[in-house]
């Protein structure tokens, strides 16, 4: 069964210094993808990570995906107060179309 | 606009009384999927389909049903609703290749359901 962990669950952050979500899940996968989530509201999709050694980048985002290891980490570069907003990893499994969630990082970031 | 549309937003109910929870996407995507969000129990996934007339379970698809005889919707049936089926559903949609590849997810806004 595939199990999805995410760290830290919650993540204070200081304005313009640098952080990373990290994405660790038990099964094989190529598949993983990264959604952020403000309060009250719907998700947004932000990076689709299809192959091992994918990077993609996005204004102070950035996702890469390590499947020999099954990690993938979100870095933000010089966090500013609008990225504040709960961070969610999703992993396919090998039976496409099948997700399975991280709990989710709550990030704060305050001046 | 590019949308994935959930009907209705909010919704209070009571034990037993059959409902349904419409979802509707314009993007002609093939991949539809239904999610539930629960304090504490996070994001979990109750059913998806691939495309018309393929459907398959998520993690959590007890009490629930779904159909897929058009692309474009993809309703979540609830035949007898629990107090437990209390959550916040969400809709979502994405391109699917014949070879499984894929692209954005886009979500609904969201559905908030509560039985009595």
């Amino acid at each position: 069964e595939l199990k999805v962990e995410q760290n830290p669950l919650f993540l204070s952050m200081q304005e313009g210094k640098n952080y990373t979500i990290y994405c660790n899940y038990s099964t094989t996968s190529d598949r993983l993808y990264w959604y952020r989530q403000d309060p009250g509201k719907s998700l947004e999709s932000l990076f689709v990570l299809l192959s091992n050694g994918a990077v993609k980048q996005e204004g102070r985002l950035m996702a890469s995906l390590d499947t020999k290891a099954r990690l993938s980490t979100l870095h933000i570069t010089a966090a500013v107060h609008d990225l504040s907003a709960t961070y969610f990893c999703a992993v396919e499994d090998d039976s496409w179309g099948k997700l399975q969630f991280g709990a989710g990082t709550q990030v704060v970031v305050t001046p | 606009e590019a949308q994935v549309t959930q009907n209705p937003r909010y919704l209070i109910t009571v034990t037993g009384k059959k409902l349904t929870v419409t979802c509707s996407q314009n993007m002609n995507h093939e991949y539809m999927s239904w999610y539930r969000q629960d304090p504490g129990l996070g994001l979990r996934q109750i059913y998806y389909s691939m495309n018309v007339e393929v459907t398959d379970k998520g993690d959590v698809p007890e009490g629930y049903k779904v159909s897929r005889k058009e692309k474009r919707n993809f309703p979540l049936i609830l035949e007898s609703p629990s107090p437990n089926q209390t959550s916040l559903y969400f809709c979502a949609s994405s391109y699917r290749g014949m070879r499984g590849d894929t692209d954005t997810q886009y979500f609904g806004p969201g559905t908030r359901l509560t039985v009595l």
